[in-house]
């Protein structure tokens, strides 16, 4: 109940393209969903989050779906960049506890 | 301002030494949380300290350990490390842990490498 299954494992896009990346949660009692980039060798560094209350949140090329019902929410990357080749993870947590990591999809925008 | 710092940045140590790393969070920051990353997979959450007290303990044996100082820097501790303990640890740093903002920020991470 604690897992959150994140899809596809990997992704190519075209630059200009649009990335969406998917991740479905069973657990009801979460609250927050944010969206992470790791470049290899890095640390994880916040995209965006988003709130239940809200089905979409916007922040220049990238956006969150938000489905409460359907328990899933996506990473839609507009105008994809070879700059935003990375690793993007999303997670949860109930009440700014711990996150809770999907696997990770790795992007890659070929120019 | 300064981010999450941690250190060391690299570590080799031989299976059975212990290992201790070091985290400092955001200037401001009470609450302090360590994951560990294996290569390949997403972070998994080892503990969470606010105020100094443990908030939370994900799925890990007691080998490992952590504490929070007055100055909410913290410490994570590995005794008797095994092959399996290589990974990259991380530490964030947000606000507050027990509501709103929910926001964590993460250091770079220490990457450890036991032989």
């Amino acid at each position: 109940q604690q897992q959150v299954k994140q899809s596809p494992q990997s992704l190519i896009v075209q630059k200009g393209g649009i990335s969406i990346i998917n991740c479905a949660y069973e657990n009801t009692a979460f609250d927050y969903f944010p969206w992470y980039q790791q470049f290899p060798g890095k640390g994880p560094a916040l995209l965006i989050a988003i709130r239940p209350d809200v089905s979409e949140k916007k922040e220049g090329r990238f956006t969150i779906s938000f489905n409460k019902s359907a328990k899933q929410f996506s990473l839609h990357i507009m105008d994809s960049q070879p700059g935003d080749s990375a690793t993007y993870f999303c997670a949860a947590s109930e009440y700014g506890n711990k996150l809770v990591f999907g696997a990770g999809t790795i992007l890659r925008v070929k120019s | 301002d300064a981010g999450v710092t941690q250190s060391p940045t690299h570590l080799i140590k031989t299976r059975g030494q212990h290992v201790t790393l070091r985290c400092s969070p955001i200037s401001g920051h009470k609450s302090v949380s360590w994951y560990q990353q294996v290569l390949g997979q997403g972070p998994q959450f080892i503990f969470q300290y606010y105020e100094k007290e443990e908030r939370g303990r994900g799925n890990f044996p007691d080998r490992f350990s952590a504490r929070q100082f007055p100055n909410y820097s913290s410490e994570l501790n590995v005794n008797a490390l095994l092959l399996g303990d290589s990974a990259l640890y991380l530490c964030a740093s947000s606000l507050r842990g027990l509501a709103g903002p929910y926001e964590q920020y993460f250091g770079p991470g220490t990457r450890l490498t036991v032989t």
